[in-house]
């Protein structure tokens, strides 16, 4: 079965301070990895997503993902982070073959601190 | 267009009331999702659909909670009788599925408190 361990379940950063959210994952076959963001009493809305080809992915607002299949990773990092980007993340995998459904992490709220 | 709308944003009810929570999905998406979300157990997958039926239900916590898709337009997802314990955000996602890594599109979620 698959699983996704999120390792940081809160990140306290200043405002145009590096960060990096963890993701693990686990599974039996190949798997597709999302990252979505939560902003606060709002749903879930996809940040970026690994499905194939180049490893390193991005968002349009300066986020970027690496997928690590040795590692069976799949962190989240933005250089230099804005008190907007204050929300919970969530990192997600979908197994390839697989009905389409999303298995979640627990989510890292990450706090942006002028 | 029209992301995936539930109903209602917010209920409270007492204990032993029947709730419904109601989604429309996005036109054209074949899939259909129920998701709950608490503080204690994160976001859990309750039911999906797709093309109508459903296909996975083994998240469903118990027998008080019933899901139905009558159409590609709507679904419900209804609590009876609702308990405390089932004091969450519910959320409605909805995908056009067509081989894998699909985007899953959520709703602003329905927030019930059962007192």
């Amino acid at each position: 079965a698959q699983s996704v361990t999120q390792l940081d379940s809160q990140v306290p950063v200043f405002e145009e301070a590096p960060v990096e959210l963890r993701c693990n994952y686990s599974s039996s076959v190949s798997v597709y990895l999302f990252w979505y963001v939560q902003y606060p009493n709002q749903g879930l809305q996809l940040l970026l997503k690994y499905l194939s080809g180049s490893t390193l992915v991005e968002s349009i607002n300066g986020f970027e993902a690496e997928f690590n299949k040795s590692q069976t990773s799949f962190h989240l990092r933005k250089p230099s982070v804005h008190i907007s980007d204050t929300a919970e993340y969530f990192c997600a995998v979908s197994e390839k073959g697989s009905q389409g459904n999303l298995i979640f992490g627990k989510g890292t709220k990450l706090s942006v601190k002028p | 267009d029209a992301g995936v709308i539930q109903s209602p944003r917010h209920e409270v009810t007492e204990m032993g009331q029947e709730v419904t929570l109601r989604c429309k999905p996005i036109s054209g998406h074949n899939s259909l999702f129920w998701y709950r979300q608490t503080m204690m157990r994160g976001l859990e997958l309750l039911i999906y659909f797709n093309n109508n039926v459903p296909i996975d239900d083994s998240g469903m916590p118990e027998d008080r909670f019933s899901a139905k898709m009558p159409n590609a337009s709507f679904s419900t997802l209804k609590i009876q009788p609702s308990e405390p314990r089932d004091s969450a955000v519910y959320f409605c996602a909805s995908s056009l599925r067509t081989g894998g890594g699909n985007t899953i599109y959520f709703g602003e979620g329905s927030w019930l408190t059962v007192v």
